[in-house]
């Protein structure tokens, strides 16, 4: 079974800094996708960023990129020009391409912005 | 066009009670899955249906079942409720799994079901 870790519990950042976002998780597919999702107080996940596993180059949106690393399983993500509202929990979560494509999330970092 | 829409928002039930979480899945999506997400916790596959049937299953037990209507609205049962079934229950709605494909899913806000 797939495992996702996530081992920093809380973060905090000071608005307009840098902050990364570390992820491990465990597998013995070869074929799966990787995503970071938000969830604001709202509860709603929001999708963040996402990354398959089959490409080599990083994926970015905007302020937000990822530094996959397939070999050392490692899926971290790098929050630049933080902003208030990037204020949340973040979730790293697991894709299998086999399996119903369900998704395995880690335990979540709490990210702070400060003003 | 609508989102994922889950209702209620809010639930509170008594211990070895029935409880029927409902979720309208976005439009032109047909497959909808379950999680339940405990409080400071990540969220936890339950289970996923589309075609109007159960086609995976996590690690919860038959306590918690399941429906998938013609509409592709679904519906989540918990019998017997206990206070650990105490969670976010999230509804997420994708088109069918295709091998080779990531089909996108957007997530409802949420049941929050507090049992006592």
């Amino acid at each position: 079974a797939q495992t996702v870790t996530q081992s920093q519990p809380e973060m905090s950042v000071q608005e307009a800094e840098t902050v990364t976002l570390s992820c491990t998780y465990d597998t013995s597919e070869s074929d799966y996708y990787l995503f970071w999702y938000k969830q604001p107080p709202s509860r709603q996940m929001i999708l963040v960023i996402r990354q398959e596993a089959y490409k080599q180059q990083n994926a970015t949106e905007n302020r937000f990129s990822v530094n996959f690393q397939k070999a050392a399983k490692s899926f971290s993500l790098k929050i630049s020009d933080s902003q208030l509202g990037d204020a949340a929990m973040y979730f790293c979560a697991y894709r299998s391409d086999n399996y119903g494509q369900n998704f395995v999330f880690g335990p979540g970092t709490r990210l702070s912005v400060l003003p | 066009d609508a989102g994922v829409t889950q209702s209620p928002t809010h639930l509170i039930k008594t211990r070895g009670q029935q409880v029927t979480l409902r979720c309208s899945p976005k439009s032109g999506h047909d497959t909808v899955s379950w999680y339940q997400q405990a409080l400071g916790q990540g969220p936890q596959f339950i289970f996923q249906y589309y075609e109007e049937e159960e086609r995976q299953r996590g690690n919860f037990p038959d306590r918690f079942s399941g429906h998938q209507f013609p509409n592709y609205s679904s519906e989540l049962n918990v019998n017997a409720l206990l206070l650990g079934d105490s969670a976010l229950y999230l509804c997420a709605s994708s088109l069918k799994p295709r091998q080779g494909k990531n089909t996108e899913a957007f997530f409802g806000q949420g049941t929050r079901l507090t049992v006592v």
